[in-house]
């Protein structure tokens, strides 16, 4: 079955600590995205990338990093830069059409 | 980006038709809309999409008037696991990403 996995489900971090958070993706798409989704709001874009090797920030990517080596892999690391890491962060790939992935819960301790 | 605009949220019983209108006053000629629906601590779901006129799909219906400037999704009789948050959004083949408003809570009562 084709599709986009994330993970971990849940993170749990520490002040001060880098976290990467996995997508894969075997949809063969071309385009992958990462938002972050606050409690009772929409989603706001971080970062996507349309083709291997490139990606571009969105409108929240400061605090966050990206890379783009494999065209099934778009991790996503929040850095201890950003201040209120705590939200829902999920993954997406596609052009017309998103398929997102279940989502990581990253919470700080 | 074309900015939409949604109902913040609406209430239905069990088995009624629900019609979510959205506005898109700044649609562009190659913008397509699509809706996605999104359970609690899942990732939204593709529901339909279209250009104009009238789409239908297994779940649900997607109206559009011909100056594009609005479109209404129309859910048949709707069931307690339909509660849910939609989102209308207007983009193009995907050359700049979509933009998420705050969408439609619905809830379906028994």
């Amino acid at each position: 079955d084709g599709g986009i996995t994330q993970s971990p489900k849940y993170l749990f971090r520490k002040e001060g600590q880098n976290v990467t958070l996995s997508c894969e993706q075997n949809l063969n798409h071309d385009a992958m995205y990462w938002y972050r989704q606050d409690p009772g709001q929409g989603l706001r874009l971080i970062y996507y990338s349309q083709i291997v090797n490139d990606f571009q920030k969105g409108d929240i990517a400061e605090g966050y990093s990206v890379s783009r080596e494999k065209k099934e892999s778009f991790p996503l690391t929040v850095t201890s830069a950003q201040k209120n890491p705590t939200a829902f962060y999920l993954c997406a790939s596609g052009s017309y059409g998103y398929t997102f992935g279940s989502g990581t819960r990253l919470t700080v301790v | 980006l074309a900015k939409t605009t949604q109902p913040i949220s609406m209430d239905s019983y069990e088995g009624q038709e629900v019609n979510i209108t959205c506005s898109h006053n700044n649609i562009a000629t190659n913008d397509y809309i699509t809706w996605y629906q999104q359970f609690p601590s899942q990732g939204p779901r593709f529901i339909i999409q279209g250009y104009k006129t009238k789409v239908t799909n297994e779940v649900a219906s997607l109206f559009i008037p011909a100056d594009r400037k609005s479109s209404t999704l129309s859910l048949p009789r709707v069931s307690l696991s339909d509660t849910a948050v939609y989102y209308c959004l207007v983009g193009d083949s995907g050359n700049t990403p979509l933009v998420f408003g705050k969408g439609t809570r619905l809830s379906v009562i028994a």
